[in-house]
C-alpha cells in the first residue's frame, strides 16, 4: 500500500476556473504535508505546507487537511497557464517523507 | 545567493561504471537527502543525513553509496551493482533534522546508462 496516493490526471480545466487536486495518505500519525509544483524536466518546489486541520490560504492558494478522513487537497483559484504542471503531495510519517506519484494540471487558456 | 546545487546536469554512464553526482548547499541547512525519480512513481528516498558524518539509507539504498564529510555538501555514488540506474536524481536539504521540515531541492541530475 502506498503511503500517499493521488491520481496522476491529467486534469484539464480552463483558465480563470478552479483546480481541484487531492491526496490520501495511510499513516494516521503523519502530522506534516506538502504540496510542490514541478514543471517538465525541473525539480519540485514547495507550495505550501500545512500541519493543523482545516484551511490554509497562501495567495490563489489553498491547502486543505481532514485528518479523520486522511485526506489532503489543494486548490488553485483563478488558474492560469502557467500553473500546468505536476503537482507533487508529500506527507511524513514520522521517519521519513513519503511523496505521492504526482497529478498532472493542464490550464487551458 | 543561497541555494543548492546539482552537478552535473547531464550524465551519461556506460554499465558498469561508477558515477558520482554532487549536491551542494550553502543554506547552512543541517539534513540532506537524496531521491531519485522515475516517470509515474513519485520520489524514492535513496539516503539521508540528518548531520555531519551520519547517514541512514532511504527505500531504495541499495547500489548507491554516500558521505557526508562537510556540512555543505552530500555527494550520491551510483555504483555498477545499481541495475537500473538510468533516472532523474534529486538532491534536497531541510534546516532541521526533523520529517516536518521543509525540505527544498536542487535542480536534479538526470543520468542515463549507455
Amino acid at each position: 500500500q502506498k503511503e500517499v496516493e493521488q491520481n496522476s490526471g491529467p486534469l484539464s480545466v480552463p483558465e480563470g476556473a478552479i483546480a481541484s487536486l487531492n491526496c490520501t495518505y495511510s499513516d494516521r500519525g503523519s502530522q506534516s504535508f506538502f504540496w510542490y509544483r514541478q514543471y517538465s524536466g525541473k525539480s519540485p518546489e514547495l507550495i505550501m505546507f500545512i500541519y493543523s486541520n482545516g484551511d490554509k490560504e497562501d495567495g490563489r492558494f489553498t491547502a486543505q487537511l481532514n485528518k479523520a478522513s486522511q485526506y489532503v487537497s489543494l486548490l488553485i483559484r483563478d488558474s492560469q497557464p502557467s500553473d500546468s504542471a505536476t503537482y507533487l503531495c508529500a506527507g511524513d510519517t514520522g521517519n521519513q517523507f513519503y511523496f505521492g506519484t504526482g497529478t498532472s494540471l493542464t490550464v487551458i487558456p | 545567493d543561497g541555494g543548492i546545487t546539482q552537478s552535473p546536469k547531464y550524465l551519461f554512464r556506460k554499465e558498469g561504471q561508477n558515477v558520482t553526482l554532487s549536491c551542494e548547499q550553502n543554506l547552512n541547512h543541517d539534513a540532506m537527502y537524496w531521491y531519485r525519480q522515475d516517470p509515474g512513481q513519485g520520489l524514492r528516498l535513496i539516503y539521508y543525513s540528518q548531520i555531519v558524518n551520519d547517514f541512514q539509507k532511504g527505500d531504495i539504498a541499495e547500489g548507491y553509496s554516500v558521505s557526508r564529510e562537510k556540512k555543505e555538501s552530500f555527494p550520491l555514488t551510483v555504483t555498477s551493482a545499481q541495475k537500473n540506474p538510468t533516472a532523474f536524481y534529486l538532491c534536497a536539504s531541510s534546516i532541521g533534522s526533523g520529517w516536518t521540515d521543509t525540505q527544498y531541492f536542487g535542480p536534479g541530475t538526470r543520468l542515463t546508462v549507455l
